[in-house]
């Protein structure tokens, strides 16, 4: 099993550019998740999915967007990127069984915002 | 809403030393999950221990371990014979335990320093 892969490893983006950050499990997880890690304030959560189809808001949702078209994808768009994005951006996935299930993380994505 | 909180920015140890990191909570759930993460230069983040709370005895794995005092709502994390790769940051989280409740929150993180 690849786990929990996230493409790219860096970006350098232009403040008003839009892109597409790209995240796949291929461990048949039903919960997927977004977050992103600042210095100094640990990891956020942004969005999540508990399923195809059905996604929803956390704690930092503004200026991103998500889709749950397949199972094993789920990508986060910024639609017009601004500084305060800059950023890791970590995927994470897991069962969603009751229990103390572990959450798998990817290798995170840097993005710098000019 | 579910608060996480780590008071120590920075700690060191010396190499073959024990170290504790602290943790804080603060939560009206009765029933729920406290994991610690560990994240190297590398930035992966690796699962270290994980702590059910209707469970009283701390969680151990080989040379870490845990002090979880749910009335105190803390949840500390001792590592045993320190080692060079041991150096990281450690983040303590806090998970539900409703059914679907996979959100987890962190606190900001401990920056460990192991001296040789």
């Amino acid at each position: 099993n690849a786990g929990v892969t996230q493409t790219p490893k860096f970006q350098v983006l232009k403040t008003g550019q839009s892109m597409t950050l790209q995240c796949a499990q291929d461990m048949n997880h039903e919960y997927m998740s977004w977050y992103r890690q600042d210095p100094g304030m640990g990891l956020r959560l942004i969005h999540y999915s508990v399923g195809a189809g059905i996604t929803d808001q956390g704690e930092v949702p503004n200026g991103y967007n998500v889709s749950r078209s397949t199972t094993e994808d789920f990508p986060l768009r910024l639609l017009s990127a601004a500084p305060s994005q800059t950023s890791v951006y970590f995927c994470a996935s897991s069962y969603s069984n009751p229990g103390p299930s572990t959450q798998y993380f990817g290798p995170g994505t840097r993005l710098l915002v000019l | 809403a579910q608060t996480v909180t780590q008071s120590q920015p920075e700690m060191s140890v010396q190499e073959a030393e024990t170290v504790t990191l602290s943790c804080t909570y603060d939560t009206s759930e009765s029933d729920y999950y406290l994991f610690w993460y560990k994240q190297p230069p590398s930035r992966q983040m690796i699962l270290v221990i994980r702590q059910e709370a209707y469970k009283q005895q701390n969680a151990t794995e080989n040379r870490f371990s845990v002090n979880f005092q749910k009335a105190a709502k803390s949840f500390s994390l001792k590592i045993s014979d320190s080692q060079l790769g041991d150096a990281a940051m450690y983040f303590c989280a806090y998970r539900s335990a409703n059914w679907g409740a996979q959100k987890l929150v962190f606190g900001q993180g401990t920056r460990l320093t192991i001296n040789p």
